[in-house]
């Protein structure tokens, strides 16, 4: 079965300074992505960063990258030089299947806290 | 703005009604998705339709029906609604249906919050 799993379920950084959001997945199939999605308090969506099972190279995308440790199913987020506005929810999510359809499965959340 | 517009924002309605949730999805994407974002269960995925086809169904209640339109919007139909159906209603769009070894990040709506009294 496909599971996410974030074990944090809060974490508390200081303003401009480096923080690691976990996130552990498992699936049998060997082509899948991952994604991470930011949820402020107003509530929608927002799509952060990309990562495919194939790819070389770990994610970057401005001040977001993607730790990608296949071995140890591991996709975690990193945020360097955080600011306020980063404080929110943020969601580990992965597609796969070799019937991929594209549907998301999500983690439980880590609610993030950015301290002046 | 993720271009994917959502109606209504908010949504009161009492125990045993229906109710219509719409989506449009972003310009050229084919693909919708209906996700429940609810305390209890997290965010979960309903259902998927690419191009007016129901292509995947998840943990959606028989009570719960979609559709996708030929204009390629999309209404979550709920009915008999029950207190824990209260929950964030997503609709998210892709450009493709989901495709072996092929993984699009999807586009969300702003939501719809429906509490059912």
């Amino acid at each position: 079965a496909q599971k996410i799993t974030q074990t944090q379920p809060g974490m508390f950084v200081q303003e401009k300074e480096a923080v690691t959001l976990d996130c552990t997945y498992d699936t049998s199939d060997p082509s899948y992505g991952l994604f991470w999605y930011k949820q402020p308090s107003s509530g929608e969506m927002i799509f952060l960063i990309y990562q495919g099972s194939y790819d070389q190279q770990n994610a970057t995308e401005g001040r977001y990258s993607l730790n990608f440790q296949k071995a140890r199913k591991s996709a975690n987020l990193v945020i360097s030089a955080s600011q306020l506005g980063d404080s929110a929810m943020y969601f580990c999510a992965m597609s796969s299947g070799s019937g991929n359809t594209g549907k998301l499965i999500f983690g439980q959340g880590t609610t993030l806290q950015v301290k002046p | 703005d993720s271009g994917v517009t959502q109606t209504p924002k908010h949504l009161i309605t009492a125990t045993g009604q229906r109710v219509t949730l719409r989506c449009s999805p972003r310009s050229g994407d084919l693909s919708v998705y209906w996700y429940q974002q609810s305390l209890d269960q997290g965010l979960q995925f309903l259902i998927q339709y690419y191009n007016g086809e129901e292509r995947a169904k998840g943990n959606i209640l028989e009570r719960f029906s979609a559709q996708q339109f030929p204009d390629l919007h999309s209404e979550l139909n709920l009915s008999s609604l029950e207190l824990g159906d209260s929950a964030l209603y997503f609709c998210a769009s892709s450009p493709r249906p989901g495709l072996p070894g092929s993984f699009d990040e999807q586009y969300f709506g702003p939501g719809t919050r429906l509490t059912v009294t």
